[in-house]
């Protein structure tokens, strides 16, 4: 079946480091997006890619960075100057002109 | 700045009654708008996709409508069932950034036996 798959389900960061979270997706789906969730407040968009070797920043981009080298690929970097880290992490992705979105069940990140 | 809002935030009712969630935005000018279920520590589920030409979507016990010159949406549920407890989410995608969706914090319901 197709579908999206994020790694790992939880993720734990020591302060000071950087860590990566997976994404894959076989959809054959052009643009992929990453956003974050955070308790009481609505999901807000860190990075999105609408074709390979092209990404974009969002409303969030500050601490995290992105490589889109394949199209089923867009692996998100939680950089240690992302000071407030701990979150749940959803990866999404759509035809170019979005007729729709499909999601992964999400990584949650927590510092500790 | 596309701004969406849902209310109420959270909804219990008891099963078999018919429910209206809500959910407007501030800028008319969307490409779609689109309903997700999210359970907890899960992902999101999509349950409905609205273009801005279109009027309603339905899909089984579930109808949502769409009035863009107003800025609203309603996702209608019909005979809820227990298995429907879940926080609903709104997304607006804007003419100009289709790319890009717009959340509101969503409606949390509980459909109690």
């Amino acid at each position: 079946d197709g579908g999206i798959t994020q790694s790992p389900k939880y993720l734990f960061r020591k302060e000071g480091q950087n860590v990566t979270l997976s994404c894959e997706q076989n959809l054959n789906h052009d643009a992929m997006y990453w956003y974050r969730q955070d308790p009481g407040q609505g999901l807000r968009l860190i990075y999105y890619s609408q074709i390979v070797n092209d990404f974009q920043k969002g409303d969030i981009a500050e601490g995290y960075s992105v490589s889109r080298e394949k199209k089923e690929s867009f692996p998100l970097t939680v950089t240690s100057a992302q000071k407030n880290p701990t979150a749940f992490y959803l990866c999404a992705s759509s035809t170019t002109v979005p007729h729709g979105y499909t999601f992964g069940s999400g990584t949650r990140l927590t510092v500790v | 700045k596309q701004e969406v809002t849902q209310i109420p935030a959270a909804l219990s009712v008891p099963e078999g009654e018919n429910l209206v969630l809500n959910c407007s935005f501030t800028d008319s000018a969307i490409y779609n708008l689109q309903w997700f279920r999210q359970d907890p520590g899960k992902g999101l589920t999509s349950l409905l996709l609205i273009q801005s030409s279109q009027r309603e979507q339905t899909s089984g016990r579930l109808n949502a409508s769409l009035d863009k010159s107003s800025g609203r949406s309603t996702l209608y549920i019909a005979a809820s069932q227990p298995g429907d407890s879940a926080t609903y989410l709104c997304a607006v995608s804007s003419a100009g950034t289709a790319s890009k969706l717009t959340f509101g914090t969503g409606t949390r319901l509980q459909v109690t036996l």
